[in-house]
Formats: structure tokens, sequence, C-alpha cells
């Protein structure tokens, strides 16, 4: 079975400034995707950035991107220059379909 | 990237009360998927919905509490039956390659 699991369940972050959110999963699936998505308050999900297992380049997107080191099974999440809309859920996500979903990280952003 | 639409965005129902809810995805796809998101909690998958074939359902979750409709490719519906205080959740609906959600139907039953 697989499982993700993110230990830090708020985090908070100077405007500005950088954040790293964790990530750790467990499969015996050699093949499989790992996501990272965004909630705000409204509840909406928030697809925000996608590694396949055997891609070799660390993902990026914008001011996101995903510090995945296989052999530890970790998939980090880190955010550039935080903003205050940054502030939300985080979630990790680990697909050989369906989506199997960590626990969430409160990140909030300070001014 | 698939355009998913999903209404109601929000709704308070009575106990005992159904409410369905509906969603679109703009381009045709094999599998839809619904979660569940309880107050504080991370989403869990309810069942996976195939064109044409009856819905696969997750431990926990039965046909009778969420029936669902899939008459075709781009379009899915689930219904929660016989609803109680416990039902009030976060409601999401994917499809295609998983990436992308529905807005999401926040329900509250009293």
């Amino acid at each position: 079975a697989q499982k993700i699991t993110q230990t830090q369940p708020g985090m908070f972050v100077q405007e500005k400034e950088a954040v790293t959110l964790d990530c750790t999963y467990d499969t015996s699936d050699q093949s499989y995707g790992l996501f990272w998505y965004k909630q705000p308050s409204s509840g909406e999900m928030i697809f925000l950035i996608y590694q396949g297992s055997y891609d070799e380049q660390n993902a990026t997107e914008g001011r996101y991107s995903l510090n995945f080191q296989k052999a530890r099974k970790s998939a980090n999440l880190v955010i550039s220059a935080s903003q205050l809309g940054d502030s939300a859920m985080y979630f990790c996500a680990i697909r050989n379909t369906p989506l199997v979903f960590g626990k969430g990280t409160r990140l909030s952003v300070i001014a | 990237s698939a355009v998913i639409s999903q209404k109601p965005s929000r709704d308070i129902c009575q106990r005992g009360t159904s409410l369905t809810i509906q969603c679109q995805v703009d381009s045709q796809v094999t599998m839809m998927f619904w979660y569940r998101q309880q107050p504080g909690q991370s989403l869990t998958l309810i069942a996976t919905a195939n064109q044409g074939s009856e819905a696969t359902y997750e431990s926990g979750f039965v046909i009778d509490k969420f029936p669902i409709s899939r008459p075709n490719l781009t379009f899915s519906t689930l219904t929660v039956s016989n609803m109680s205080p416990e039902d009030s959740s976060i409601y999401l609906c994917s499809g295609g390659t998983e990436a992308f959600f529905g807005q999401g139907t926040r329900l509250t039953v009293v």
C-alpha cells in the first residue's frame, strides 16, 4: 500500500522568504507520480507541481520546485519568495491510480 | 490541462435528505474519481467511476449511501443519500490524469 507522510502540521514563513514543506512517501511500485496541491480556505484543490518517479530533473513551476530525492523517498515542496496569498493548506499525494494524500501542512505567510 | 466544473459549490441540507453533486469535464476521460474531505482532514477516495460500468467503491463507502452515475465520458454525479451531520464535508471530483479537481462542494447537514 502507498503512504504519504507530512510531518509538519503547520509552518510559518516571512513574506518574500523561501519555505520547504516536507513530504516522504512509501511505495513498492517502481513507477509512480508525486503531486503537490494547494487548498485555500475556499476548499478547492489547486494542482501545483508533478514529479514522475523516472524524471531525473527536479520539477519546477514558477515559484514552486520539488526537491525529489528518490533514495530517501522524499518529495519536498519549495516555495520561493513567499507571498501572503500562499497562506493555505498544502497536500502531497502519490499516484499509481488513485491518488493517496498526506494529512497536509498549513502554511501561514507573515507580512 | 482538463477543466473540471463541479456544482453546487456549497449547500446546506436537512438531515434525511439527499444531495446530488455534478461533475463535468471539458474532455473525455476514462475514469472519474470522487473524494470526501471531512473537516480538518485529508482527502479520502470514495469511488472510481468508469463509463458503462458500476463504480468501484473504497472500503467504508457503499453504493446505497453514495450512488454514482457515469452516463458518458465527460460527466458524473455523486449522490449523498439519507444525510446526517456526519456527512458534512467537502466533496471533490477529478478525472483523467487526476491532476485537476473540480472546485469542490462544501456540504453542511443540519
